[in-house]
């Protein structure tokens, strides 16, 4: 069973515009999550992270939201530029197993100019 | 560019053979992590090593094992491959045990026909 969704596989938007991905998680322990970037014929690149403890982190154009209660995590990216068309997935860990990343199925973001 | 490398970058063999994919960490880091990508999956862990010592085990085949060496590069063999083996497979490193962001090789893509 899932415990990291992304449940739009896929969202389109205008250059200059505001990209919102979404990210739900069944786990409540889970107490890191990240945002990977990936474009075809290459690895995941992290892109940005954020704490349990925090709700929200910014780095840049990208800004990480998280709402514990709702189990609930979005990736704000603004302004959208075409570069930024990727596939991005969602990934959390589990205290209770090390350090490695569940990740969720990804979402494709396009943008055009 | 990570500054994790992966070896081949593909491989297309037939069932029931085995195949060792090789990776190199960035340099200094000493935890390797196996993730594999299956069609329309998101990432699944496999296997993590920290210095030369395996750390935590995902949803790793019984038929699949992997080693990390003295050098810190690590390799993952396949063996009775089946045709449900073909996928993406991805090796991560990270600094320091207990950090959370990875860094991702480009994958080997195996085929198995």
């Amino acid at each position: 069973d899932q415990q990291v969704k992304q449940n739009s596989p896929s969202l389109s938007v205008q250059e200059g515009r505001i990209s919102i991905l979404n990210c739900d998680y069944t786990n409540s322990m889970f107490d890191y999550f990240l945002w990977y970037k990936k474009y075809p014929a290459e690895g995941p690149t992290f892109l940005i992270s954020i704490s349990s403890i925090k709700d929200k982190n910014e780095d840049g154009r990208f800004t990480v939201f998280l709402n514990k209660s709702a189990k609930h995590l979005s990736l704000h990216i603004v302004p959208s530029q075409p570069g930024d068309s990727a596939v991005y997935f969602c990934a959390a860990t589990d205290p209770q197993a090390g350090t490695a990343l569940i990740f969720g199925k990804g979402t494709t973001l396009s943008v055009s100019s | 560019d990570s500054g994790v490398t992966q070896t081949p970058k593909h491989l297309i063999t037939a069932t029931g053979q085995r195949v060792t994919l090789r990776c190199s960490p960035r340099s200094g880091d000493l935890s390797v992590y196996w993730y594999q990508q299956s069609l329309d999956q998101g990432l699944q862990f496999l296997i993590q090593y920290y210095n030369g010592e395996e750390r935590a085990k995902g949803n790793i085949l019984e038929r699949f094992s992997a080693q990390q060496f003295p050098d810190l590069h690590s390799e993952l063999n396949l063996s009775s491959l089946e045709l449900g083996d073909s996928a993406l497979y991805f090796c991560a490193s990270s600094a320091r045990y207990g950090t959370y962001e990875q860094y991702f090789g480009p994958g080997t893509r195996l085929t198995v026909t």
